[in-house]
């Protein structure tokens, strides 16, 4: 069964630096997510992102965050600047128009 | 905006029904799903309903709709000690907003 890979599985990175997550959602999927889950807490949607474009994003989804979709088989988060508060679990997710969301297994992000 | 909610612990014994209870507000939802989380991995969707239905069975597990209470619940038939894990809530509205609005999660602990 085809599925969301996500790599790397974990990434540790110092204040103030600059970390990319990557995704690679499934083939025929149309509609791409990111979504976070700091530890112990609720899952909380960052963006979603549809034909080449951010369809919707949160109040957490400032402007040291973006997304791209460089190749047309990944989709990737990049944080500008980490802060500590951002050491979360940083799920994808893809899907097709009308179905259910297909998570990744996610990137564990570590701010130190 | 949307809330989605959920006790935070449930523990049966092995054998037993399990039944995890969500309530939500948004009267516009449109998808209502369950996600399971094991530790240290992604969220695997284990089924979903749609809100014109009342309820759907998938071999142990049913979903129990009552939209007019806003009351999502899931029955895990013949609990395995496999089905220890954190259970998410989740709705989605067909209008606008099209991201997942997930509850807190349940954690379920079998006993032997």
């Amino acid at each position: 069964e085809p599925e969301v890979t996500q790599t790397p599985s974990h990434q540790v990175t110092q204040m103030g630096q600059e970390v990319i997550l990557r995704c690679v959602p499934i083939s025929n999927h149309l509609y791409f997510y990111w979504y976070r889950q700091i530890l112990g807490q609720k899952v909380e949607f960052l963006v979603s992102f549809y034909n080449n474009e951010i369809s919707e994003k949160s109040e957490i989804f400032d402007d040291q965050f973006s997304v791209e979709r460089p190749d047309g088989s990944n989709f990737t988060l990049k944080i500008r600047s980490t802060k500590l508060e951002d050491s979360a679990m940083y799920f994808c997710a893809s899907r097709v128009y009308n179905s259910p969301l297909h998570f990744g297994n996610g990137t564990r992000l570590t701010v130190t | 905006g949307e809330d989605v909610e959920q006790s935070l612990f449930l523990s049966v014994r092995e054998g037993d029904s399990s039944v995890i209870n969500c309530t939500y507000t948004d009267s516009s939802s449109t998808y209502l799903y369950w996600y399971k989380q094991e530790p240290g991995a992604g969220l695997q969707l284990l089924t979903y309903i749609f809100s014109n239905m009342d309820m759907k069975q998938d071999q142990r597990l049913t979903v129990l709709l009552n939209k007019k209470d806003k009351h999502l619940s899931l029955r895990i038939a013949d609990t395995q000690t496999g089905d220890s894990a954190i259970y998410f809530c989740a709705e989605r509205e067909d209008t606008g907003r099209r991201a997942l609005t997930f509850g807190s999660g349940t954690r379920l602990q079998v006993q032997p």
